[in-house]
């Protein structure tokens, strides 16, 4: 089953502008991390964040997290075409039995 | 240094034949992963590995499917018959150590598998 639910689906830009992508869980966490997928390859880790933190940064990624409305937002600033990906939200319980739950994924198109 | 490797990238084969998956985890990763992604969705989690030990393999369809990592290093996944709703692409993923709180993984770039 999956418990990250990305919104929206798909998200089509101008390259410079900015990208929002949101993600929503169910069930408490650990951490919550995204991943990104290109066309036809595997998932590269982009950022994790704790479930005691709140808000984090990598380059030109914000990513925040509310444990209280479970959701996480993953912001892409200045995009280029090159992030043109599916983005994907992962949770993670932790423990002993950590593993990640992934939601679908977002469809990110970025026009040149 | 050398990501995750996995092979054939892809396979076709016919219902009720036998299809097997190999991966190679990053070196020094003690935990692996196989993961099910079908069109449109998120990767499922199939198996997990610490070392050579399999701790969940609770979303393995074991009639059909089984695992096996030999030394704790390689795994292969095979499917025997494999049926129609097997295609799909079948990641392979390795981590440092899968019981960290903070666990990234780095995936291998999968196995297209079309099942005809």
């Amino acid at each position: 089953s999956q418990q990250g639910e990305e919104d929206p689906q798909a998200l089509s830009i101008q390259e410079g502008e900015n990208a929002t992508m949101n993600c929503s869980y169910k069930t408490s966490i650990n951490n919550l991390q995204w991943y990104r997928q290109n066309s036809g390859r595997g998932l590269v880790h982009l950022i994790l964040i704790r479930s005691n933190e709140r808000e984090k940064h990598s380059g030109r990624l914000r990513v925040t997290l509310d444990t209280s409305k479970k959701s996480s937002s993953l912001l892409i600033t200045a995009s280029r075409a090159a992030d043109t990906a599916s983005y994907f939200c992962a949770t993670d319980a932790g423990g002993a039995n950590s593993k990640l739950t992934f939601g679908k994924g977002i469809t990110l198109s970025v026009r040149p | 240094e050398a990501g995750v490797v996995q092979s054939p990238r892809y396979k076709i084969i016919e219902k009720k034949q036998p299809v097997a998956f190999w991966c190679n985890p990053i070196s020094g990763h003690n935990t692996l992963y196989w993961y099910r992604q079908n069109l449109g969705q998120g990767p499922e989690l199939l198996i997990r590995y610490e070392n050579e030990e399999a701790v969940d393999d609770s979303q393995l369809p074991k009639d059909r499917f089984s695992a096996e990592r030999l030394k704790g290093v390689d795994s292969t996944l095979k499917i025997q018959p494999a049926e129609l709703g097997d295609s799909a692409v079948y990641l392979c993923a390795s981590s440092l150590e899968g019981t960290s709180a903070y666990n990234e993984q780095f995936f291998g770039p999968g196995t297209r598998l079309t099942v005809l």
